[in-house]
């Protein structure tokens, strides 16, 4: 069983601040994938990532995918309430047809 | 596109009753996804199909749970006998695609409180 970890599981902020969240595992996954969802409604796909190290930047939000393929982050630049929901980090393993979820972090923005 | 539909939206039930939840997945899209949410298991997959086949039902709980596909374009979740500790969020999702690194495609869920 391939298990992700998240952390923290709740982040509160002000807005204008900087957050980081962290999804761990022991297994190495051929890609990774970031989900935000608000409440009452499902989680909506903010980034794939694929390539060990790779970096990819969506405005204020900075992906990033562990060199081994094992852990990626989120970089929130200047958080706004927008931003507040559940993050969750999917991976897939090579030739899988299906995604194993993190516990996700809940993060809250205040104004 | 309309996206993926789910109905009903909230579903309340007495213990023992069945519940059929379904889903709508987006037009051209083979490949559809049943998962539940809760605050203590998170996101977990429960079955999904193929082409209207399903694949892997290895994340159903019991023996309570069904799921069926009888076309492309409608799935079923059926719970019978219902039991409190099935209160939970099911989210139905819809690929198109081989490959897990493809975007799925969640619907709004359905939020069953079992009493």
């Amino acid at each position: 069983t391939q298990l992700l970890e998240q952390s923290p599981q709740f982040l509160s902020i002000q807005e204008g601040e900087n957050l980081t969240v962290y999804c761990n595992s022991s297994s190495v996954f051929s890609s990774l994938q970031w989900y935000r969802q608000e409440p009452g409604e499902g989680p909506v796909l903010l980034v794939t990532v694929v390539t060990g190290g790779e970096v990819k930047k969506l405005k204020r939000l900075t992906f990033q995918f562990g060199d081994a393929r094992k852990d990626s982050s989120l970089h929130i630049t200047a958080a706004q309430p927008g931003d507040t929901g559940l993050y969750l980090c999917a991976g897939a393993v090579a030739a899988g047809n299906k995604l194993t979820f993190g516990g996700g972090t809940r993060v809250l923005v205040k104004p | 596109d309309a996206g993926v539909i789910q109905s009903p939206r909230h579903e309340v039930t007495e213990m023992g009753q069945e519940v059929t939840l379904r889903c709508k997945p987006i037009s051209g899209h083979d490949y559809l996804f049943w998962y539940r949410q809760t605050m203590m298991r998170g996101l977990e997959l429960l079955i999904y199909f193929n082409n209207n086949v399903p694949i892997d039902d290895s994340g159903m709980p019991e023996d309570r749970f069904s799921a069926k596909m009888p076309n492309a374009s409608f799935s079923t979740l059926k719970i019978q006998p219902s039991e409190p500790r099935d209160s939970a969020v099911y989210f139905c999702a819809s690929r198109r695609g081989l490959l897990a690194s493809y975007e799925q495609y969640f619907g709004p869920g359905t939020r069953l409180t079992v009493t």
